[in-house]
């Protein structure tokens, strides 16, 4: 079957760092994607790992680790504009053309002054 | 580029009427994309087209539902009859062979 889970809230301060994490369970793996979300706006892509170890990008990196289905996305140097659902999700190779995208619940970051 | 662009953003109907949902994709896009999201289940892929042809349907919830895509540069999503658990946030997104685009969104509530 298929199964991502992800921390349902986090709370994190401004200026500061917090971790995101992940963890999957899908008949294939074709890519491990974040994608951000604003209240009432659609999802906007952030990352996308395939091999294992470490993405940065600008305040945005994204670890993945194939072995364990575990990947993480850290944003450093928290701004309020932050504030919003992050969606950890995974392109299963399953069916033809393998892009067949689950998402995981998502975690709402609620950033403080 | 102008993005995915997708009508109507909101639409309130009644249970039993029928309700189409339009997408038009990023030009050269191969791949589209139609999701439903809900606070209960989340972001869920309905079905995907690559170069117009249906790929993958097996999210579509039910004989209810059903895609379209007769060109490169538009889909529909249709749901007859609706019902009030039909109610969400449906996304259209294209796709070169990568990251995903997601439209805006058309805000669908059954009554």
């Amino acid at each position: 079957g298929q199964n991502i889970d992800q921390p349902t809230e986090m709370t994190a301060t401004e200026g500061a760092i917090v971790q995101i994490n992940c963890t999957y369970q899908t008949s294939g793996f074709n890519g491990l994607f974040w994608y951000q979300q604003h209240a009432g706006e659609a999802p906007t892509f952030l990352s996308y790992n395939v091999l294992d170890g470490l993405e940065e990008k600008g305040r945005f990196s994204s670890f993945l680790s194939r072995s364990k289905g575990y990947s993480y996305l850290l944003l450093k140097e928290l701004q309020m504009k932050d504030s919003a659902s992050y969606l950890c999700a995974v392109r299963d190779t399953a069916g033809n053309y393998g892009q067949n995208f689950v998402f995981g619940p998502g975690t709402r970051l609620s950033v403080l002054p | 580029d102008a993005g995915v662009i997708q009508s109507p953003r909101h639409e309130v109907t009644e249970m039993g009427q029928e309700v189409t949902l339009r997408c038009k994709p990023i030009s050269g896009h191969d791949y589209l994309f139609w999701y439903r999201q809900t606070m209960m289940r989340g972001l869920e892929l309905l079905i995907y087209f690559n170069n117009n042809v249906p790929i993958d349907d097996s999210g579509m919830p039910e004989d209810r539902f059903s895609a379209k895509m007769p060109n490169a540069s538009f889909s529909t999503l249709k749901i007859q009859p609706s019902e009030p658990r039909d109610s969400a946030v449906y996304f259209c997104a294209s796709s070169p062979q990568g990251d995903q685009y997601f439209g805006p969104g058309t805000r669908l509530l059954v009554l």
